[in-house]
Protein backbone atom coordinates (compact mmCIF):
# COMPACT_ATOMS: atom_id res chain seq x y z
CA UNK A 1 0.00 0.00 0.00
CA UNK A 2 0.90 3.47 -0.66
CA UNK A 3 1.61 5.39 2.98
CA UNK A 4 0.59 9.04 2.91
CA UNK A 5 2.59 11.12 5.40
CA UNK A 6 1.30 14.37 6.53
CA UNK A 7 3.50 17.58 8.04
CA UNK A 8 3.18 19.25 10.49
CA UNK A 9 0.26 17.23 12.36
CA UNK A 10 -0.68 20.01 14.09
CA UNK A 11 -1.26 23.79 13.01
CA UNK A 12 -2.41 27.07 14.84
CA UNK A 13 -2.91 30.33 12.46
CA UNK A 14 -3.44 33.35 13.15
CA UNK A 15 -6.68 34.43 10.76
CA UNK A 16 -4.86 36.46 7.52
CA UNK A 17 -1.90 34.56 7.45
CA UNK A 18 -0.94 32.02 5.10
CA UNK A 19 -0.33 28.52 6.06
CA UNK A 20 0.40 25.58 4.23
CA UNK A 21 0.23 21.56 4.67
CA UNK A 22 2.97 18.94 3.04
CA UNK A 23 1.75 15.39 2.09
CA UNK A 24 4.00 13.27 0.97
CA UNK A 25 3.35 9.89 -0.36
CA UNK A 26 5.75 6.30 -0.04
CA UNK A 27 5.72 6.29 -4.37
CA UNK A 28 5.07 8.66 -7.49
CA UNK A 29 1.36 9.21 -7.90
CA UNK A 30 1.93 9.96 -11.60
CA UNK A 31 -0.05 7.68 -13.70
CA UNK A 32 0.11 6.60 -16.75
CA UNK A 33 -2.15 9.15 -18.62
CA UNK A 34 -0.18 12.48 -17.56
CA UNK A 35 -2.10 12.55 -14.52
CA UNK A 36 -1.10 12.72 -10.56
CA UNK A 37 -3.94 11.29 -8.15
CA UNK A 38 -3.87 13.61 -5.23
CA UNK A 39 -6.61 14.81 -3.32
CA UNK A 40 -7.24 17.29 -0.08
CA UNK A 41 -10.22 17.10 1.81
CA UNK A 42 -11.24 19.24 5.04
CA UNK A 43 -13.00 17.53 8.11
CA UNK A 44 -14.53 20.34 9.86
CA UNK A 45 -15.85 19.78 13.76
CA UNK A 46 -18.55 17.72 13.35
CA UNK A 47 -18.80 17.13 9.84
CA UNK A 48 -17.96 15.03 7.11
CA UNK A 49 -14.82 15.46 4.94
CA UNK A 50 -15.39 17.41 1.75
CA UNK A 51 -13.42 18.01 -0.88
CA UNK A 52 -10.99 21.10 -1.57
CA UNK A 53 -8.63 20.11 -4.64
CA UNK A 54 -7.96 16.93 -6.85
CA UNK A 55 -5.52 16.06 -9.24
CA UNK A 56 -2.82 18.05 -7.20
CA UNK A 57 -4.13 21.39 -8.16
CA UNK A 58 -7.71 21.36 -9.68
CA UNK A 59 -9.95 23.36 -7.01
CA UNK A 60 -13.57 21.95 -6.51
CA UNK A 61 -16.29 23.80 -7.62
CA UNK A 62 -17.30 26.43 -4.71
CA UNK A 63 -14.04 26.27 -3.22
CA UNK A 64 -12.70 29.48 -2.52
CA UNK A 65 -9.63 30.61 -3.78
CA UNK A 66 -7.29 30.86 -1.14
CA UNK A 67 -7.15 27.33 -0.74
CA UNK A 68 -4.91 26.12 -3.79
CA UNK A 69 -2.25 22.62 -4.53
CA UNK A 70 0.58 22.33 -6.26
CA UNK A 71 3.28 19.41 -6.63
CA UNK A 72 4.22 16.50 -8.22
CA UNK A 73 5.54 12.52 -8.30
CA UNK A 74 5.70 12.61 -4.14
CA UNK A 75 5.59 15.96 -2.84
CA UNK A 76 2.52 18.21 -2.69
CA UNK A 77 1.29 20.91 -0.56
CA UNK A 78 -1.93 22.80 0.24
CA UNK A 79 -1.82 26.27 0.71
CA UNK A 80 -4.23 28.80 2.67
CA UNK A 81 -3.28 32.77 0.93
CA UNK A 82 -4.92 33.79 4.24
CA UNK A 83 -6.33 31.88 7.00
CA UNK A 84 -10.00 32.49 7.61
CA UNK A 85 -11.93 31.48 10.73
CA UNK A 86 -14.61 28.81 9.11
CA UNK A 87 -10.91 27.29 7.34
CA UNK A 88 -10.04 25.56 10.88
CA UNK A 89 -10.77 21.62 11.06
CA UNK A 90 -8.53 18.80 9.94
CA UNK A 91 -7.09 18.12 6.77
CA UNK A 92 -6.34 15.17 4.72
CA UNK A 93 -4.47 14.11 1.29
CA UNK A 94 -5.85 10.94 0.02
CA UNK A 95 -4.40 9.12 -2.88
CA UNK A 96 -6.17 7.62 -5.88
CA UNK A 97 -3.17 6.10 -8.07
CA UNK A 98 -4.05 2.14 -7.15
CA UNK A 99 -5.88 0.25 -4.64
CA UNK A 100 -6.08 0.99 -2.08
CA UNK A 101 -6.58 4.61 -1.78
CA UNK A 102 -5.35 5.73 1.46
CA UNK A 103 -5.24 8.81 3.37
CA UNK A 104 -2.69 10.79 5.14
CA UNK A 105 -2.70 11.03 8.89
CA UNK A 106 -4.61 14.29 8.69
CA UNK A 107 -3.21 17.91 10.14
CA UNK A 108 -5.43 19.78 12.59
CA UNK A 109 -6.01 23.33 12.37
CA UNK A 110 -6.93 25.44 14.92
CA UNK A 111 -7.01 30.02 15.07
CA UNK B 1 -28.50 20.12 -4.58
CA UNK B 2 -27.01 17.16 -4.06
CA UNK B 3 -27.97 14.88 -0.78
CA UNK B 4 -26.17 11.52 0.64
CA UNK B 5 -27.95 10.40 3.75
CA UNK B 6 -27.12 7.44 5.21
CA UNK B 7 -29.11 5.06 7.61
CA UNK B 8 -29.01 1.55 9.36
CA UNK B 9 -26.72 1.81 11.69
CA UNK B 10 -26.77 0.80 15.06
CA UNK B 11 -25.44 -1.22 18.28
CA UNK B 12 -24.42 -4.83 17.19
CA UNK B 13 -22.55 -7.83 18.88
CA UNK B 14 -19.54 -9.21 17.60
CA UNK B 15 -20.30 -12.01 14.59
CA UNK B 16 -23.37 -9.68 13.95
CA UNK B 17 -24.39 -8.22 10.75
CA UNK B 18 -25.85 -4.74 9.58
CA UNK B 19 -27.27 -3.35 6.08
CA UNK B 20 -26.45 0.55 5.94
CA UNK B 21 -28.29 2.19 3.46
CA UNK B 22 -27.44 5.52 1.46
CA UNK B 23 -29.86 7.58 -0.36
CA UNK B 24 -29.15 9.43 -2.84
CA UNK B 25 -30.58 12.72 -4.24
CA UNK B 26 -30.13 15.80 -6.88
CA UNK B 27 -28.54 14.19 -9.16
CA UNK B 28 -28.46 11.07 -11.61
CA UNK B 29 -27.43 8.49 -9.54
CA UNK B 30 -27.10 6.36 -12.40
CA UNK B 31 -23.70 8.09 -14.15
CA UNK B 32 -21.86 8.00 -10.97
CA UNK B 33 -19.22 5.68 -9.58
CA UNK B 34 -19.96 5.31 -5.40
CA UNK B 35 -17.87 4.64 -2.42
CA UNK B 36 -18.01 3.80 1.34
CA UNK B 37 -15.51 5.28 3.70
CA UNK B 38 -15.37 4.79 7.62
CA UNK B 39 -13.71 6.59 10.47
CA UNK B 40 -12.80 5.17 13.68
CA UNK B 41 -13.40 7.31 16.94
CA UNK B 42 -11.04 9.93 16.96
CA UNK B 43 -9.13 8.05 13.90
CA UNK B 44 -8.41 9.24 10.49
CA UNK B 45 -10.27 8.22 6.90
CA UNK B 46 -10.25 4.93 5.63
CA UNK B 47 -11.32 3.55 2.11
CA UNK B 48 -13.55 0.35 2.90
CA UNK B 49 -15.64 -0.45 -0.79
CA UNK B 50 -16.07 1.14 -4.37
CA UNK B 51 -18.55 0.17 -7.10
CA UNK B 52 -18.90 1.33 -10.26
CA UNK B 53 -22.36 3.30 -11.49
CA UNK B 54 -23.36 -0.18 -12.95
CA UNK B 55 -21.72 -2.55 -10.50
CA UNK B 56 -19.75 -3.80 -13.37
CA UNK B 57 -16.56 -2.49 -11.21
CA UNK B 58 -16.42 -3.67 -7.45
CA UNK B 59 -13.61 -3.07 -5.04
CA UNK B 60 -12.84 -4.06 -0.94
CA UNK B 61 -10.21 -3.03 1.20
CA UNK B 62 -8.11 -6.12 2.44
CA UNK B 63 -9.96 -5.75 5.89
CA UNK B 64 -13.69 -6.10 4.92
CA UNK B 65 -12.75 -8.35 1.79
CA UNK B 66 -15.22 -11.42 2.19
CA UNK B 67 -17.24 -9.62 5.23
CA UNK B 68 -18.50 -6.85 3.51
CA UNK B 69 -20.72 -6.54 0.41
CA UNK B 70 -21.35 -3.29 -1.54
CA UNK B 71 -24.42 -3.18 -3.97
CA UNK B 72 -26.77 -0.49 -5.72
CA UNK B 73 -29.91 -0.16 -6.42
CA UNK B 74 -30.11 2.97 -9.63
CA UNK B 75 -33.47 2.60 -9.46
CA UNK B 76 -34.37 3.26 -5.93
CA UNK B 77 -31.50 5.96 -5.82
CA UNK B 78 -29.81 3.49 -3.41
CA UNK B 79 -25.79 2.54 -2.19
CA UNK B 80 -25.52 -0.35 0.56
CA UNK B 81 -23.29 -1.69 2.30
CA UNK B 82 -24.25 -5.10 3.61
CA UNK B 83 -21.38 -5.84 6.54
CA UNK B 84 -21.83 -9.76 8.05
CA UNK B 85 -19.39 -11.09 10.52
CA UNK B 86 -18.67 -8.01 12.47
CA UNK B 87 -15.78 -7.28 14.44
CA UNK B 88 -14.54 -4.94 17.09
CA UNK B 89 -12.76 -2.79 14.67
CA UNK B 90 -15.22 -2.51 12.45
CA UNK B 91 -16.61 -0.01 14.88
CA UNK B 92 -16.65 3.23 13.42
CA UNK B 93 -18.98 6.14 11.57
CA UNK B 94 -19.46 5.09 7.97
CA UNK B 95 -19.95 7.57 5.18
CA UNK B 96 -21.08 7.02 1.63
CA UNK B 97 -19.44 9.01 -1.11
CA UNK B 98 -20.15 9.89 -4.54
CA UNK B 99 -16.92 9.78 -6.80
CA UNK B 100 -16.28 12.76 -9.29
CA UNK B 101 -13.99 10.92 -11.58
CA UNK B 102 -14.77 9.08 -14.57
CA UNK B 103 -13.64 5.84 -13.10
CA UNK B 104 -9.40 6.30 -12.84
CA UNK B 105 -7.90 8.90 -10.40
CA UNK B 106 -10.74 8.34 -7.85
CA UNK B 107 -11.73 11.91 -5.74
CA UNK B 108 -15.11 11.88 -3.58
CA UNK B 109 -16.93 15.79 -4.29
CA UNK B 110 -19.96 14.84 -1.85
CA UNK B 111 -20.44 12.81 1.24
CA UNK B 112 -22.93 11.79 3.35
CA UNK B 113 -23.21 12.85 6.90
CA UNK B 114 -22.61 9.41 7.97
CA UNK B 115 -23.60 6.38 10.09
CA UNK B 116 -22.52 5.14 13.57
CA UNK B 117 -21.74 1.00 13.64
CA UNK B 118 -20.71 0.33 16.87
CA UNK B 119 -19.64 -3.29 17.25
CA UNK B 120 -19.89 -4.36 21.19
CA UNK B 121 -21.15 -7.38 23.15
Amino acid sequence: DIVMTQTPLSLSVTPGQPASISCKSSQSLLYSDGKTYLSWYLQKPGQPPHLLIYEVSSRFSGVPDRFSGSGSGTDFTLTISRVEAEDVGVYFCMHSLQLPPTFGPGTKVDI
Amino acid sequence: QVQLVESGGGLVKPGGSLRLSCAASGFSFTDYHMGWFRQAPGKGLEWVSYLSSRSSIIYYADSVKGRFTISRDNAKNSLYLQMNSLRAEDTAVYYCARDGSKGTGWFFNHWGQGILVTVSS
